[in-house]
């Protein structure tokens, strides 16, 4: 089974300051990592994702993530942050052997981003 | 391009009652699957289904049934709503799985208050 950490419910940041959301991630096997972001009132939507490749993924909004297997972390990051980005943002993990379907994604519990004008 | 349409939106039922939470989805996708979203819980998997006939259980499926009788829809049931099912509960699909598609795509949820 995965299991994913989310190290902060909530992170209050200055607008036009950059910001880090951690990620953690326990799984005995090889998994896909996904940032979904959830604005007020709405459903998810993709962020950014880690399939293979590139350890350094760049998504929607100027946000980009990093995979750091030997610290199984995802940490989500974006240089200069806008009022716009006031939104929950979930880490979910899939792992590779199930063939990513929708059963085997497990989100972590979110982290609330609050941008300070 | 509508996407994932759930209804109703918001709804407020007694101790005991049934209901359906409608979903649709108009992208032909095969993967259809019910979260619900608690505070401070994340998202947890309700029911899911690959296809069309074939449906199967997440991780609390306990008082939910679910059908899928047409690609398209994918009906959530309460048998007998319970205080514990006051959620907001999210309808999702995806094309294939995640490994070839990356994403799922969600309706903008169903608030259920149950007194």
């Amino acid at each position: 089974a995965q299991s994913v950490t989310q190290l902060d419910s909530q992170v209050p940041v200055f607008e036009e300051a950059p910001v880090e959301l951690r990620c953690n991630y326990s799984s005995s096997v090889s998994v896909y990592l996904f940032w979904y972001v959830q604005y007020p009132n709405q459903g998810l939507q993709l962020l950014l994702k880690y399939l293979s490749g590139s350890t350094l993924v760049k998504g929607i909004n100027g946000f980009e993530a990093e995979f750091n297997k030997s610290q199984t972390s995802f940490h989500l990051r974006k240089p200069s942050v806008h009022i716009s980005d006031t939104a929950e943002y979930f880490c979910a993990v899939s792992p590779m052997y199930s063939g990513g379907g929708a059963d085997g994604l497990t989100f972590g519990k979110g982290t609330h981003l609050i941008i300070q004008p | 391009n509508a996407g994932v349409t759930q209804t109703p939106k918001f709804q407020v039922l007694k101790t005991g009652q049934s209901m359906t939470l409608q979903c649709a989805q108009d992208m032909n996708h095969e993967y259809m699957s019910w979260y619900r979203q608690d505070p401070g819980m994340g998202l947890r998997l309700i029911h899911y289904s690959v296809g069309a006939g074939i449906t199967d259980q997440g991780e609390v499926p306990n008082g939910y049934n679910v059908s899928r009788s047409t690609t398209e829809d994918f009906p959530l049931r309460l048998l007998s709503a319970a205080p514990s099912q006051t959620s907001v509960y999210f309808c999702a699909s995806s094309e294939g799985t995640i490994a070839n598609t990356g994403e799922l795509f969600f309706g903008e949820g169903s608030r259920l208050t149950v007194l």
